[in-house]
């Protein structure tokens, strides 16, 4: 595609409830991140997928939070049970490579009540 | 420094003003600087990657310089525009890895 997708833009769950995000990275593009921005910080850094693998899954905050991109292209964010405190911006970016210049989507905004 | 910090956290200028901001990062192991800008209700655009100590870039009316050996970075914005206004986040990552960390940006405001 012509930017890198997001889906879906919004969502609003309950706790404890079970959540996935989508992401479809440029095509041909390698390098796959998710970054998330809670309100008042900065972007901060999930996982990093090169091709099919994670090759730094170091960000994920605990192992209610996992990601997956089995064809190398499109990846899904998901998180069980989900809590209030992870209601933020969830950011997809993808690369040629992972040492280039990002392409970010326009975020999926997670609200828990 | 062990994280990246921007200043100022907000910044509120009038049409035609020239400004600056700032972003200091880790200087050890440094790999490479970016600079984006997040407009609201957009995705983050990319604006500058540098590596190299003494790097200058120009886009249009911004600028960024880059000081790998003290580890900070400025931004600065000639003549600001309306249009100019959002957040200006910066990155830095290491040579140990690709995950950028990123500071908490700075808001910037243009008014006509």
């Amino acid at each position: 595609g012509a930017g890198v997708s997001q889906t879906p833009s919004n969502k609003v769950t309950e706790k404890g409830k079970y959540v996935e995000l989508r992401c479809d990275p440029i095509s041909g593009h390698t390098a796959l991140y998710w970054y998330r921005q809670s309100l008042g910080q900065g972007p901060e850094f999930l996982i990093y997928f090169q091709g099919t693998g994670a090759a730094d899954d170091s960000g994920l905050p605990n192992d209610r939070f996992f990601a997956v991109r089995p064809e190398g292209s499109v990846s899904t964010l998901k998180i069980q049970r989900t809590e209030r405190g992870d209601s933020a911006v969830y950011l997809c970016a993808s690369s040629y490579s992972g040492a280039n210049v990002l392409t970010f989507g326009a975020g999926s905004r997670l609200t828990v009540l | 420094i062990l994280n990246v910090e921007q200043s100022p956290q907000s910044l509120h200028v009038q049409e035609g003003d020239s400004t600056n901001f700032t972003c200091s990062f880790p200087s050890s192991n440094f790999y490479a600087l970016h600079w984006y800008r997040w407009e609201t209700a957009k995705s983050p655009e990319a604006l500058f990657v540098m590596t190299l100590n003494g790097d200058e870039k120009k886009k249009g009316r911004i600028s960024a310089t880059l000081n790998t050996k003290e580890g900070y970075s400025y931004l600065y914005i000639k003549g600001s525009q309306p249009e100019d206004s959002a957040t200006y986040l910066c990155a830095s990552n290491s040579n140990s890895g690709y995950a950028l960390n990123f500071g908490k940006g700075t808001s910037l405001l243009v008014t006509p």
